[in-house]
């Protein structure tokens, strides 16, 4: 069965500070898509990433960066020098079976509170 | 270019009563995607339209249903209340193509609050 999860429910540092956010998944297909979605206390899901099972590649963007491996079925996310703007909640995702679907498999969440 | 637009943002209804929620897509995306966001079981799918036919369904009973029109604007139903609907109803819209597939854009949502 397809499964994320995100083990931390909490996190909360003091801005400047790097924070990772930890994201474990479960699929038995070969061909799938994990991504990062930031919900800010507005309510509205941003997307932040998409990876594909192909590419094991980390990638950055800005202070944001991601590290994927397949041999721990892993998809964390790493922010550097967080900011306050950075406070959110934050839901790793994969996709359904086959891939290129819009039908998404949320974990539960991690609520990052960056302090000043 | 404007954002999903989701209305109305906050409504309440009473048990067995049934609601409508509307959702605009971004111009130009064809597919709009419905999830239920609720503290206790989090965000869950619940359907996919993409040209007016529904591509994708979640494990939701018969009471929740969707259209999709010829604009590409969506509209969800749930009929029957009960207290467990009380949620947040997400809409997103999508590019169509394989290589945009999951990327979402989401409106604010619609809360709804069961009585």
């Amino acid at each position: 069965a397809q499964k994320v999860t995100q083990a931390q429910t909490e996190i909360s540092v003091v801005e400047k500070e790097d924070v990772t956010l930890d994201c474990v998944y479960e699929t038995r297909d070969t061909t799938y898509y994990l991504f990062w979605y930031k919900q800010p206390p507005s309510g509205e899901l941003v997307f932040l990433i998409r990876r594909n099972s192909f590419d094991e590649q980390n990638e950055i963007s800005g202070r944001y960066s991601w590290n994927f491996q397949k041999s721990t079925s892993s998809f964390n996310f790493t922010i550097t020098a967080s900011q306050v703007v950075d406070s959110a909640v934050y839901f790793c995702a994969l996709s359904d079976p086959g891939g290129a679907t819009n039908k998404l498999i949320f974990g539960t969440g991690t609520l990052l509170a960056v302090q000043p | 270019k404007a954002g999903v637009t989701q209305t109305p943002r906050y409504l309440i209804k009473t048990r067995g009563q049934q609601v409508t929620l509307s959702c605009s897509p971004i111009s130009g995306h064809r597919s709009v995607s419905w999830y239920q966001q609720t503290p206790g079981q989090g965000l869950q799918f619940l359907f996919e339209y993409f040209s007016e036919t529904q591509r994708n369904k979640g494990n939701f009973p018969g009471r929740f249903s969707g259209r999709q029109f010829s604009n590409s604007r969506s509209e969800m139903n749930v009929s029957t209340l009960e207290l467990g609907d009380s949620a947040l109803y997400l809409c997103a819209s999508s590019e169509s193509g394989q290589g945009k597939a999951g990327e979402l854009f989401f409106g604010e949502g619609s809360r709804l609050t069961v009585l």
